[in-house]
Formats: C-alpha cells, sequence, structure tokens
C-alpha cells in the first residue's frame, strides 16, 4: 500500500544527544515536510524539502537538521541545540509545486520524550 | 500574511447533535481550503477540501462550503457520532507556486453517548 511511514513510534532521548526520525514515502511525492504538535496546539513546520537534494527552513528550524538524498526518504535530526524537543513529530508529503489541491498525505507520527 | 483562525475547543456534543466547527481565513490571494482530522495518537487525515469559491467540499458525512464574501470554511455534520471525537483543523493553500499549507490551531471534538 502506498503511504508514508514513521519510525520510531515512539523514542526517549537522554538530555545532550541527538536523535533522528525516519520518513519514508512510496507515494513518488517530490515535496516532504516535518511538523511539530504540542500538546493542545497547533502544527508548526519545521523544515520541508521541494524537490531531491533541497530543503528550506520553516517556522522552528533551529535545532533541527534535515537531508534529502533521495526522493523518498527525508529523515528529521533533533540535535542537543534543541531546547525543548519533547514532542509529537509528524511527517507529511504532496505532490509538490504546481498541483493546484496541495493536499499533504501524513505519517502517524514519532513521539519523542526527553528525560 | 496568510492565517486561519479556529474557534477554540473543546466542542462538547451529544451523539446525533449538529456539529458546526467555525473556520475564517485570510489570505493575500485565492486559496485552496482543507479540513484535517487527527485521531488520538495519529497523523492527520485529509477531512475535505475546497478549491475555488462556492465549492463544497464533503466526506463522511461532513460538509464546508467555501464563502469568499465571508473568508470563511465553517466544518458542519448533521449528527454526530462518538467515532466523529478528534481534532480538527483548517487548513489553506494559496494556489500560486509552491505554497505551504497553513493550518489553524485545531478543534477537540468530544462526542459522548
Amino acid at each position: 500500500d502506498g503511504g508514508i511511514t514513521q519510525s520510531p513510534k515512539y523514542l526517549f532521548r537522554k538530555e545532550g544527544q541527538n536523535v533522528t526520525l525516519s520518513c519514508e514515502q512510496n507515494l513518488n511525492h517530490d515535496a516532504m515536510y516535518w511538523y511539530r504538535q504540542d500538546p493542545g496546539q497547533g502544527l508548526r513546520l519545521i523544515y520541508y524539502s521541494q524537490i531531491v537534494n533541497d530543503f528550506q527552513k520553516g517556522d522552528i528550524a533551529e535545532g533541527y537538521s534535515v537531508s534529502r538524498e533521495k526522493k523518498e526518504s527525508f529523515p528529521l535530526t533533533v540535535t542537543s541545540a534543541q531546547k525543548n524537543p519533547t514532542a509529537f513529530y509528524l511527517c507529511a508529503s504532496s505532490l509538490g509545486s504546481g498541483r493546484v489541491s496541495g493536499e499533504l498525505f501524513f505519517g502517524e507520527g514519532s513521539r519523542l520524550t526527553v528525560l | 500574511g496568510n492565517s486561519v483562525t479556529q474557534m477554540e475547543g473543546p466542542v462538547t456534543l451529544s451523539e446525533e447533535a449538529f456539529l458546526t466547527i467555525n473556520c475564517t481565513y485570510t489570505a493575500t490571494g485565492y486559496p485552496s481550503l482543507f479540513w484535517y482530522v487527527q485521531y488520538p495518537g495519529e497523523g492527520l487525515q485529509l477531512l475535505l477540501k475546497a478549491t475555488k469559491a462556492d465549492d463544497k467540499g464533503s466526506n463522511k458525512g461532513f460538509e464546508a462550503t467555501y464563502r469568499k464574501e465571508t473568508t470563511s470554511f465553517h466544518l458542519e455534520k448533521g449528527s454526530v457520532q462518538v467515532s466523529d471525537s478528534a481534532v480538527y483543523f483548517c487548513a489553506l493553500r494559496l494556489n500560486t507556486g509552491f505554497q505551504k499549507l497553513v493550518f489553524g490551531t485545531g478543534t477537540r471534538l468530544l462526542v459522548s453517548p
């Protein structure tokens, strides 16, 4: 089945450690996104990528890094510089520019907890 | 700038009640409008969408009409079920070039038997 797979679903991190969240899609979508969701809040955009080997900062990129070496993969690294990393992280993809509907398809999310 | 404003929740209803969740937007152009739903512990799923003024999106008994004159896209359902309990997000995307989705803060719906 086509879709977006995020892993791990739950992740625990000690302070000072970097962690990488995986996001893989087999929808052949050009664009991919990472959002952060905090309890009772909306979605905030961390990074997005329109095409392979290109990505842009979103609204809250500080303390995060990404790569886009393959079309189907867009991993997110939460670095030790992120002061409050405990959150629910959502990966999404879309067909990209020129597609009027702009529908995003989301993964199931990864919940990161800092101990 | 572009923004979406949703009514604050939680919205608490009894089963079979009528649902309205208000959504208004501000946009520099003519956006496409979306409603997404998030069930507990899951990602978001597209519920319905409308790409131009006066379009009505519908799915699973939910409806929303794109009202350009009032810049609104209110979500409605005639008879809610317990299984509709979730968080609902309104969002917009401009239709020029590559544009990110802009989300509202979400409205939690709680339906009791």
